[in-house]
Protein backbone atom coordinates (compact mmCIF):
# COMPACT_ATOMS: atom_id res chain seq x y z
CA UNK A 1 0.00 0.00 0.00
CA UNK A 2 0.84 3.48 -0.29
CA UNK A 3 1.53 4.05 3.63
CA UNK A 4 1.27 1.92 6.43
CA UNK A 5 -1.66 0.62 7.67
CA UNK A 6 -2.84 -0.29 11.29
CA UNK A 7 -5.79 -1.62 12.27
CA UNK A 8 -8.39 -1.47 14.11
CA UNK A 9 -8.01 2.52 14.35
CA UNK A 10 -10.11 2.20 17.46
CA UNK A 11 -10.76 -1.07 20.01
CA UNK A 12 -12.58 -1.00 23.25
CA UNK A 13 -11.97 -3.68 25.39
CA UNK A 14 -12.94 -4.96 29.12
CA UNK A 15 -10.00 -5.78 31.56
CA UNK A 16 -9.01 -9.00 31.39
CA UNK A 17 -9.43 -9.56 27.83
CA UNK A 18 -7.39 -10.29 24.83
CA UNK A 19 -6.44 -7.96 22.09
CA UNK A 20 -4.69 -8.49 18.32
CA UNK A 21 -4.09 -5.04 16.74
CA UNK A 22 -2.74 -5.15 13.24
CA UNK A 23 -0.16 -3.31 10.85
CA UNK A 24 0.72 -3.81 7.59
CA UNK A 25 3.92 -1.58 6.74
CA UNK A 26 4.60 -0.34 3.17
CA UNK A 27 5.68 -2.59 0.79
CA UNK A 28 9.05 -3.86 0.85
CA UNK A 29 9.93 -1.95 4.04
CA UNK A 30 12.31 -4.91 5.77
CA UNK A 31 12.46 -2.95 9.23
CA UNK A 32 8.98 -2.76 11.71
CA UNK A 33 8.43 -1.26 15.04
CA UNK A 34 6.38 -0.92 17.23
CA UNK A 35 5.46 2.05 19.52
CA UNK A 36 3.11 3.10 22.24
CA UNK A 37 2.03 6.58 22.88
CA UNK A 38 0.20 7.65 26.17
CA UNK A 39 -1.66 10.85 26.63
CA UNK A 40 0.97 13.98 26.38
CA UNK A 41 3.81 11.59 26.42
CA UNK A 42 6.33 10.73 23.33
CA UNK A 43 6.16 7.51 21.42
CA UNK A 44 7.45 4.53 23.88
CA UNK A 45 9.30 1.78 22.24
CA UNK A 46 8.06 -1.72 22.20
CA UNK A 47 9.30 -4.02 19.76
CA UNK A 48 11.43 -4.08 16.14
CA UNK A 49 11.51 -6.26 13.42
CA UNK A 50 14.24 -7.10 10.76
CA UNK A 51 12.49 -9.55 8.58
CA UNK A 52 10.83 -12.09 10.11
CA UNK A 53 12.62 -12.04 13.58
CA UNK A 54 12.01 -10.24 16.71
CA UNK A 55 15.93 -7.95 16.58
CA UNK A 56 14.83 -6.27 19.86
CA UNK A 57 12.05 -6.73 22.13
CA UNK A 58 13.45 -4.63 25.00
CA UNK A 59 10.47 -2.48 25.22
CA UNK A 60 7.79 -4.91 25.88
CA UNK A 61 6.41 -3.84 29.51
CA UNK A 62 5.76 -7.66 30.25
CA UNK A 63 4.91 -11.13 29.23
CA UNK A 64 1.02 -10.41 28.51
CA UNK A 65 2.54 -8.72 25.36
CA UNK A 66 3.75 -10.46 22.45
CA UNK A 67 4.37 -9.31 18.43
CA UNK A 68 4.91 -11.53 15.61
CA UNK A 69 5.52 -11.09 12.04
CA UNK A 70 5.48 -14.74 10.44
CA UNK A 71 6.14 -13.51 6.60
CA UNK A 72 7.96 -10.80 6.75
CA UNK A 73 5.39 -7.84 6.20
CA UNK A 74 2.01 -8.19 8.25
CA UNK A 75 2.88 -7.66 12.19
CA UNK A 76 0.56 -8.61 14.99
CA UNK A 77 1.20 -6.81 17.97
CA UNK A 78 -0.93 -9.32 21.28
CA UNK A 79 -1.72 -8.29 24.36
CA UNK A 80 -3.13 -10.96 26.79
CA UNK A 81 -5.62 -9.94 29.76
CA UNK A 82 -5.37 -6.46 29.11
CA UNK A 83 -5.43 -4.16 31.67
CA UNK A 84 -6.80 -0.75 32.19
CA UNK A 85 -3.31 1.00 32.32
CA UNK A 86 -2.13 -0.82 28.74
CA UNK A 87 -4.64 1.85 27.45
CA UNK A 88 -3.04 3.97 25.06
CA UNK A 89 -2.36 4.42 21.22
CA UNK A 90 -0.61 1.82 19.83
CA UNK A 91 1.62 3.32 16.76
CA UNK A 92 3.46 0.61 13.98
CA UNK A 93 6.18 2.56 11.60
CA UNK A 94 8.15 0.73 8.95
CA UNK A 95 11.76 1.68 7.35
CA UNK A 96 13.42 0.88 4.13
CA UNK A 97 16.43 -0.45 3.87
CA UNK A 98 19.48 2.00 2.66
CA UNK A 99 20.06 5.52 5.02
CA UNK A 100 17.14 7.54 4.45
CA UNK A 101 16.47 6.33 7.92
CA UNK A 102 13.28 7.69 8.40
CA UNK A 103 10.19 6.09 9.92
CA UNK A 104 6.64 6.09 8.25
CA UNK A 105 4.36 5.66 10.42
CA UNK A 106 0.79 4.66 10.52
CA UNK A 107 -2.43 6.30 11.97
CA UNK A 108 -2.15 4.03 15.25
CA UNK A 109 -4.52 1.88 16.76
CA UNK A 110 -6.44 3.51 19.88
CA UNK A 111 -6.93 0.99 22.82
CA UNK A 112 -9.06 1.55 25.93
CA UNK A 113 -9.51 -0.57 28.25
CA UNK A 114 -12.44 -0.56 30.62
CA UNK B 1 20.87 3.89 27.15
CA UNK B 2 19.85 6.45 25.30
CA UNK B 3 17.55 9.48 26.51
CA UNK B 4 15.72 12.39 24.70
CA UNK B 5 14.43 15.52 26.54
CA UNK B 6 12.61 18.45 25.22
CA UNK B 7 12.72 21.63 27.42
CA UNK B 8 9.07 23.01 26.73
CA UNK B 9 6.22 21.10 27.34
CA UNK B 10 4.04 23.69 25.51
CA UNK B 11 4.84 26.67 23.79
CA UNK B 12 1.80 29.31 22.24
CA UNK B 13 3.17 31.78 20.00
CA UNK B 14 1.47 34.80 17.56
CA UNK B 15 1.85 34.56 14.14
CA UNK B 16 5.20 35.65 12.58
CA UNK B 17 6.74 35.20 15.96
CA UNK B 18 10.27 33.03 15.77
CA UNK B 19 10.00 29.32 17.35
CA UNK B 20 13.39 27.73 18.89
CA UNK B 21 12.56 24.32 20.26
CA UNK B 22 14.80 22.80 22.60
CA UNK B 23 16.18 19.15 22.41
CA UNK B 24 19.05 17.09 24.04
CA UNK B 25 19.72 13.81 24.38
CA UNK B 26 22.39 11.19 26.38
CA UNK B 27 24.49 9.05 23.98
CA UNK B 28 27.75 9.33 23.96
CA UNK B 29 28.31 7.72 20.21
CA UNK B 30 27.23 8.50 17.22
CA UNK B 31 23.90 9.46 16.43
CA UNK B 32 21.36 10.69 14.10
CA UNK B 33 19.10 13.18 14.86
CA UNK B 34 15.71 13.27 13.62
CA UNK B 35 12.73 15.84 14.49
CA UNK B 36 9.01 14.41 13.93
CA UNK B 37 5.61 16.49 13.47
CA UNK B 38 1.92 15.60 14.74
CA UNK B 39 -0.33 17.58 13.08
CA UNK B 40 -3.81 17.14 15.15
CA UNK B 41 -5.98 14.56 13.76
CA UNK B 42 -2.69 12.93 11.66
CA UNK B 43 0.46 10.63 11.98
CA UNK B 44 3.64 11.33 13.00
CA UNK B 45 5.62 12.64 9.78
CA UNK B 46 9.54 13.22 9.73
CA UNK B 47 10.10 17.18 9.60
CA UNK B 48 14.07 16.94 8.91
CA UNK B 49 16.84 14.77 9.89
CA UNK B 50 20.75 14.88 10.57
CA UNK B 51 23.24 11.70 9.56
CA UNK B 52 26.10 13.36 9.32
CA UNK B 53 28.02 16.93 7.24
CA UNK B 54 26.47 20.32 7.90
CA UNK B 55 25.42 20.44 11.11
CA UNK B 56 22.59 22.81 9.98
CA UNK B 57 20.03 21.12 8.35
CA UNK B 58 16.88 21.80 6.83
CA UNK B 59 13.99 20.23 6.51
CA UNK B 60 10.19 21.00 4.95
CA UNK B 61 7.97 23.78 5.37
CA UNK B 62 10.93 26.27 6.43
CA UNK B 63 12.20 24.56 9.86
CA UNK B 64 15.93 24.27 10.40
CA UNK B 65 17.80 22.60 12.97
CA UNK B 66 21.11 22.98 14.36
CA UNK B 67 23.29 19.86 15.42
CA UNK B 68 25.73 21.13 18.68
CA UNK B 69 27.93 17.80 19.37
CA UNK B 70 28.90 19.47 22.35
CA UNK B 71 26.22 19.96 23.61
CA UNK B 72 23.97 17.01 23.10
CA UNK B 73 21.57 19.41 21.75
CA UNK B 74 19.42 19.24 18.07
CA UNK B 75 16.77 22.27 18.35
CA UNK B 76 14.13 22.76 16.15
CA UNK B 77 14.02 26.67 14.48
CA UNK B 78 11.42 28.40 12.26
CA UNK B 79 11.88 32.15 11.53
CA UNK B 80 8.53 32.75 11.66
CA UNK B 81 5.73 30.58 12.73
CA UNK B 82 2.31 30.39 10.93
CA UNK B 83 -1.15 29.11 12.58
CA UNK B 84 -0.88 26.03 10.48
CA UNK B 85 2.22 25.25 12.13
CA UNK B 86 -0.12 24.01 15.20
CA UNK B 87 0.88 20.60 16.43
CA UNK B 88 2.85 18.30 18.32
CA UNK B 89 7.16 18.34 17.70
CA UNK B 90 9.08 15.14 18.85
CA UNK B 91 12.68 15.30 18.55
CA UNK B 92 14.24 11.57 18.21
CA UNK B 93 17.70 9.68 18.27
CA UNK B 94 19.10 6.59 16.83
CA UNK B 95 22.28 5.37 18.00
CA UNK B 96 23.13 3.25 14.50
CA UNK B 97 21.27 3.91 11.01
CA UNK B 98 20.43 0.30 10.49
CA UNK B 99 17.11 -0.99 12.64
CA UNK B 100 18.32 0.00 16.23
CA UNK B 101 15.92 1.69 18.70
CA UNK B 102 14.96 5.13 18.17
CA UNK B 103 14.02 7.12 21.36
CA UNK B 104 12.17 9.77 21.09
CA UNK B 105 11.22 12.60 23.60
CA UNK B 106 8.04 13.29 25.42
CA UNK B 107 7.18 15.89 22.53
CA UNK B 108 6.50 19.68 22.57
CA UNK B 109 2.91 20.94 21.79
CA UNK B 110 3.44 24.36 19.41
CA UNK B 111 -0.05 25.93 19.44
CA UNK B 112 -0.02 29.26 17.11
CA UNK B 113 -2.27 32.22 17.51
CA UNK B 114 -3.64 33.75 14.23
Amino acid sequence: GAGVSQTPSNKVTEKGKYVELRCDPISGHTALYWYRQSLGQGPEFLIYFQGTGAADDSGLPNDRFFAVRPEGSVSTLKIQRTERGDSAVYLCASKGQGDTGELFFGEGSRLTVL
Amino acid sequence: AQSVSQHNHHVILSEAASLELGCNYSYGGTVNLFWYVQYPGQHLQLLLKYFSGDPLVKGIKGFEAEFIKSKFSFNLRKPSVQWSDTAEYFCAVNADNYGQNFVFGPGTRLSVLP
